[in-house]
């Protein structure tokens, strides 16, 4: 399948800095990725659809300016934690679809599990 | 109602055993289902699609009804490695966003 590399894989980080995570798209371009967090014993819930080359649509309830997202090209997407608290800490993963592959087949990155100290 | 609903489980099954998850969507408009598993601390892997005919994969067969909204996966002849958090998918438009559900976890025990 299509590869997303995603890192750090692991972070951890003090209260109010900023930490940056980075999802590409290894073999394929993806105008559109995705940014999901996890909780212990919850689901994948979506965070904000990242859009090359335009804003990131966030979900209700996700704050834009805490959580920044840069697509400046087909094979890469950023999420930058600003200002982070230990209720961020959580499970981050990153997922993008190859459009010509012509299924709608999701392939996500490895995670970033950020600890927040 | 939560767009997309699973029992968490867990199910704890015994070796060879045959168990069924199922997953109900709100949206009627739905277009495009998945299974994916995931391992404790892993991203989530594409276990497979949901096809309106059905489909199977070996031991997986997975199922649609639309009328009922909801999907199915059955398991048969589970193995100790079928162990794992399955989670289903939804998105209505392709290429748009998946939503999970809360994932159904499965232990097989010998």
């Amino acid at each position: 399948g299509a590869v997303v590399s995603q890192h750090p894989s692991r972070v951890i980080c003090k209260s109010g800095t900023s930490v940056k995570i980075e999802c590409r798209s290894l073999d394929f371009q993806a105008t559109t990725m995705f940014w999901y967090r996890q909780f212990p014993k919850q689901s994948l819930m979506l965070m904000a659809t990242s859009n090359e080359g335009s804003k990131a649509t966030y979900e209700q309830g996700v704050e834009k300016d805490k959580f920044l997202i840069n697509h400046a090209s087909l094979t890469l997407s950023t999420l930058t934690v600003t200002s982070a608290h230990p209720e961020d800490s959580s499970f981050y993963i990153c997922s993008a679809r190859d459009a010509d592959r012509g299924t709608n087949e999701a392939f996500f990155g490895q995670g970033t599990r950020l600890t927040v100290v | 109602r939560k767009e997309v609903e699973q029992d968490p489980g867990p199910f704890n099954v015994p070796e060879g055993a045959t168990v069924a998850f199922n997953c109900t969507y709100s949206n009627s408009a739905s277009q495009s289902f998945f299974w994916y598993r995931q391992d404790c601390r892993k991203e989530p892997k594409l276990l497979m699609s949901v096809y309106s005919s059905g489909n199977e994969d070996g031991r997986f067969t997975a199922q649609l009804n639309r009328a009922s909204q909801y999907i199915s996966l059955l398991i048969r002849d589970s193995k100790l490695s079928d162990s794992a958090t399955y989670l289903c998918a939804v998105n209505i438009f392709k290429n748009d966003k998946l939503i999970f559900g809360t994932g159904t976890r499965l232990q097989v025990f010998p």
